[in-house]
């Protein structure tokens, strides 16, 4: 089956640091990834689509310029939280299309802490 | 726009008896899928089943089964023979089919009792 990794599992850093996600499909070329948020206790919200070679989609109200997404190649996209602050904590999970209308294979998520 | 709704925010059943866990849809789209994934406590997210709006015959995969009513809108999930493992959250989603936006439901967590 496709097998979508995500790095890192768990994050814990100061107020004010960048962290990096990163989101690879290991058996599957995914033009599409999708990167979204969730909350404890609650669904998952989209954040923003990554098409490879291209600008990110965000969702409205995501803000671009703190959450930065490259999708440099056909199997890896990333999520750079810049300057992340304590509201910023939360799970982050990545998922890769295989092709349109296919299921999303997910990544394990990033729990994102910061201090 | 789309919009998925799953009304029992929680669902407690015995091990090794069936379970139906509920999810509606609004779409004014003529071609979508549904799909349902489960969410156990470490967080992955686990693609269990699909079901195209064009599909004439319930998805089914193992244990799991989606029971479709296209005129209800309706696409619940059966699971039968609980088994403790199967404890854990799960959405419903939909999506176009000719594009890839999952919507998700606010989820359904699932207790299995030995």
């Amino acid at each position: 089956g496709a097998v979508v990794s995500q790095h890192p599992s768990w994050v814990i850093c100061k107020s004010g640091t960048s962290v990096k996600i990163e989101c690879r499909s290991l058996d599957f070329q995914a033009t599409t990834m999708f990167w979204y948020r969730q909350f404890p206790k609650q669904s998952l919200m989209l954040m923003a689509t990554s098409n490879e070679g291209s600008k990110a989609t965000y969702e409205q109200g995501v803000e671009k310029d703190k959450f930065l997404i490259n999708h440099a190649s056909l199997t890896l996209s990333t999520l750079t939280v810049t300057s992340a602050h304590p509201e910023d904590s939360s799970f982050y999970i990545c998922s890769g299309e295989q092709g349109k209308g296919q299921p999303q294979h997910f990544g394990d998520g990033t729990r994102l802490s910061i201090l | 726009a789309q919009k998925i709704t799953q009304t029992q925010p929680g669902m407690f059943v015995q091990e090794k008896e069936a379970v139906t866990l509920d999810c509606t849809y609004d779409t004014s789209d003529q071609s979508y899928g549904l799909f349902w994934y489960k969410q156990p406590s470490s967080g992955e997210m686990i693609f269990l089943i699909y079901q195209g709006s064009y599909d004439e015959q319930n998805a089914t995969e193992g244990r799991y089964s989606l029971n479709f009513q296209k005129a209800r809108k309706s696409a619940n999930l059966v699971i039968s023979a609980s088994q403790l493992g199967d404890s854990a959250m799960y959405f419903c989603a939909m999506s176009q089919t000719s594009g890839s936006r999952l919507t998700f439901g606010e989820g359904t967590q699932l207790t299995v009792n030995p």
